[in-house]
C-alpha cells in the first residue's frame, strides 16, 4: 500500500514551460516532505524539501507548494530545460531522519 | 560536501554465489544508513535501516539471511546478497543520514546487480 500517491506518471513539457507534479499523503504524522531527482542509472539527489509549517518554498527554478489541510504537496519546475529531463520522486517521513516513503515517480521529458 | 559512494557500480555474478556491496560516506560520519532496492522504472523500496554498531532493522518481507547488512564503522555499511538468484537482479541504492541541523539523507550512485 503506497502511503504517498504521486501523479502524473509521466509528463512532457516544452523548453521554457512549467512542469507540475503532485503528491498526496494520508498519514498526518508525516512532517518532512522532500523531492528527489533521479537520472537513469544514478542515485536520487535531493532537490528541495519542506515542512508543514510553511505553505511554499522556493529554490531557484524549483518550488514546493504545500497544502496541509488537503494533505497534498506539489513540485513546480519553472522555465523547464532539457537538462531537467529525469524522474522525480516525492517522499514523506515523520522527521528528516525518519524512514522515507516514496511516491511512484514521475518521468519528465523536456523537449527542445 | 555530503558525498556517498558505492562500490562496485555494477556487478555480474553467477547464481548461487554471494556478492558484497559497499556504501561509504566520504566526507561525513553517518550513524544511520539505509539500503533500498529499485526495479526498472519503479520507485525505491526500503530494505533495511543500518545503524553503526548494532543490528540492522529490516522491512517486512525482506529476508534477513539473504541480505546481510553490516555497519561496522561510521563511514561504511555493507550489503551482502547471499546465494544470489536471478530474481535478486536489481539496482541497489544506499543512503547515509547526515546528522546536524537538518538530518538530510544523501544517496549513493547505486549498484547494478545482475545474477546469471
Amino acid at each position: 500500500q503506497q502511503q504517498v500517491k504521486q501523479s502524473p506518471q509521466s509528463l512532457i513539457v516544452q523548453k521554457g514551460g512549467i512542469s507540475i507534479i503532485n503528491c498526496a499523503y494520508e498519514n498526518t504524522a508525516f512532517d518532512y516532505f522532500p523531492w528527489y531527482q533521479q537520472f537513469p542509472g544514478k542515485g536520487p539527489a535531493l532537490l528541495i524539501a519542506i515542512r508543514p509549517d510553511v505553505s511554499e518554498k522556493k529554490e531557484g527554478r524549483f518550488t514546493i507548494s504545500f497544502n496541509k489541510s488537503a494533505k497534498q504537496f506539489s513540485l513546480h519546475i519553472m522555465d523547464s530545460q532539457p537538462g531537467d529531463s529525469a524522474t522525480y520522486f516525492c517522499a514523506a517521513a515523520r522527521d528528516s531522519w525518519g524512514k522515507l516513503q516514496f511516491g511512484a515517480g514521475t518521468q519528465v521529458v523536456v523537449t527542445p | 560536501g555530503a558525498v556517498v559512494s558505492q562500490h562496485p557500480s555494477w556487478v555480474i555474478c553467477k547464481s548461487g554465489t554471494s556478492v558484497k556491496i559497499e556504501c561509504r560516506s566520504l566526507d561525513f560520519q553517518a550513524t544511520t544508513m539505509f539500503w533500498y532496492r529499485q526495479f526498472p522504472k519503479k520507485s525505491l523500496m526500503l530494505m533495511a535501516t543500518s545503524n553503526e554498531g548494532s543490528k540492522a532493522t529490516y522491512e517486512q518481507g525482506v529476508e534477513k539471511d539473504k541480505f546481510l547488512i553490516n555497519h561496522a564503522s561510521l563511514t561504511l555499511s555493507t550489503l551482502t546478497v547471499t546465494s544470489a538468484h536471478p530474481e535478486d537482479s536489481s539496482f541497489y541504492i544506499c543512503s547515509a543520514l547526515l546528522s546536524g541541523s537538518s538530518y538530510e539523507q544523501y544517496f549513493g550512485p547505486g549498484t547494478r546487480l545482475t545474477v546469471t
